[in-house]
C-alpha cells in the first residue's frame, strides 16, 4: 500500500514569515513529486513539481526532495494571507503507473 | 489556452440512480485521470485513461466505470448510487504517457450529492 503522509495542521504562520510544509512517502520507487494548493471548495492547483534530489525554486516557493529519506517539503517565503489554503503533496510511482497518490493535505493559515 | 473542463458543476441524485460526469482535457493532452475527494478524505484515484484505453483503476467497485472518446474527452459513470458516493469528482489531464515527469492539471470538479 503506497502511502503519502502529511501533518494535517492547521499550520499558522504570521504574514511575511516562512511556511514549511512536509511530506513523507512509503514507495521507494517513486519518481515524481508534486505540490498542489487547494482553496476551500475549489479544485487543486499545481504549484510545484520536483524530480531530482535537492532544491527547486519558483518565485516564493521552494520544493526540497530527499529520496534517501523519502521526504519532500515545500517552503513558502514571505507568506501572504492569500496563501491560506490546504497544500496537497502528491507522488507518482515510476513503476509504469501514472496516477498520483495524494496525502490528506496540510491546512495553512497565514495571519495578517 | 483553455484548461480542463468538467460538467455538470453540481449533480443531485437519489440512491440507486446512475450518474454521468464529463471531462474535456487540455488541448494536446491525451491522458485523463479521475479522482474522488470525499469529505474528510484525501483525493483517491479512480480511473486512468490514455489513448482511449483504460490503463489502471483504483480500489473502487465495478459500478464506477468510464470511457475515453476519440477526441480524448472522458466520462465517468457511477451506477447504483450509494450515499457514500457523495463527493467532489475531479478530472485531471496530462500529456501522453511515456513522458517521465508529466504533470497533471485538474478541472473544477463535479460535486455529486446522493440523497
Amino acid at each position: 500500500q503506497k502511502e503519502v503522509e502529511q501533518n494535517s495542521g492547521p499550520l499558522s504562520v504570521p504574514e511575511g514569515a516562512i511556511a514549511s510544509l512536509n511530506c513523507t512517502y512509503s514507495d521507494r520507487v517513486s519518481q515524481s513529486f508534486f505540490w498542489y494548493r487547494q482553496y476551500s471548495g475549489k479544485s487543486p492547483e499545481l504549484i510545484m513539481s520536483i524530480y531530482s534530489n535537492g532544491d527547486k525554486e519558483d518565485g516564493r516557493f521552494t520544493a526540497q526532495l530527499n529520496k534517501a529519506s523519502q521526504y519532500v517539503s515545500l517552503l513558502i517565503r514571505d507568506s501572504q494571507p492569500s496563501d491560506s489554503a490546504t497544500y496537497l503533496c502528491a507522488v507518482r510511482s515510476g513503476a509504469g503507473s501514472y496516477q498520483l497518490t495524494f496525502g490528506k493535505g496540510t491546512k495553512l493559515s497565514v495571519i495578517p | 489556452e483553455a484548461g480542463v473542463t468538467q460538467s455538470p458543476t453540481h449533480l443531485i441524485k437519489t440512491r440507486g440512480q446512475q450518474a454521468t460526469l464529463r471531462c474535456s482535457p487540455i488541448s494536446g493532452h491525451t491522458s485523463v485521470y479521475w479522482y474522488q475527494q470525499a469529505l474528510g478524505l484525501g483525493l483517491q484515484f479512480l480511473l486512468w485513461y490514455d489513448e482511449g484505453e483504460e490503463r489502471n483503476r483504483g480500489n473502487f467497485p465495478p459500478r464506477f466505470s468510464g470511457r475515453q472518446f476519440p477526441n480524448y474527452s472522458s466520462e465517468l459513470n457511477v451506477n447504483a448510487l450509494e450515499l457514500e458516493d457523495s463527493a467532489l469528482y475531479l478530472c485531471a489531464s496530462s500529456l501522453e504517457t511515456g513522458i517521465p515527469y508529466n504533470e497533471q492539471f485538474f478541472g473544477p470538479g463535479t460535486r455529486l450529492t446522493v440523497l
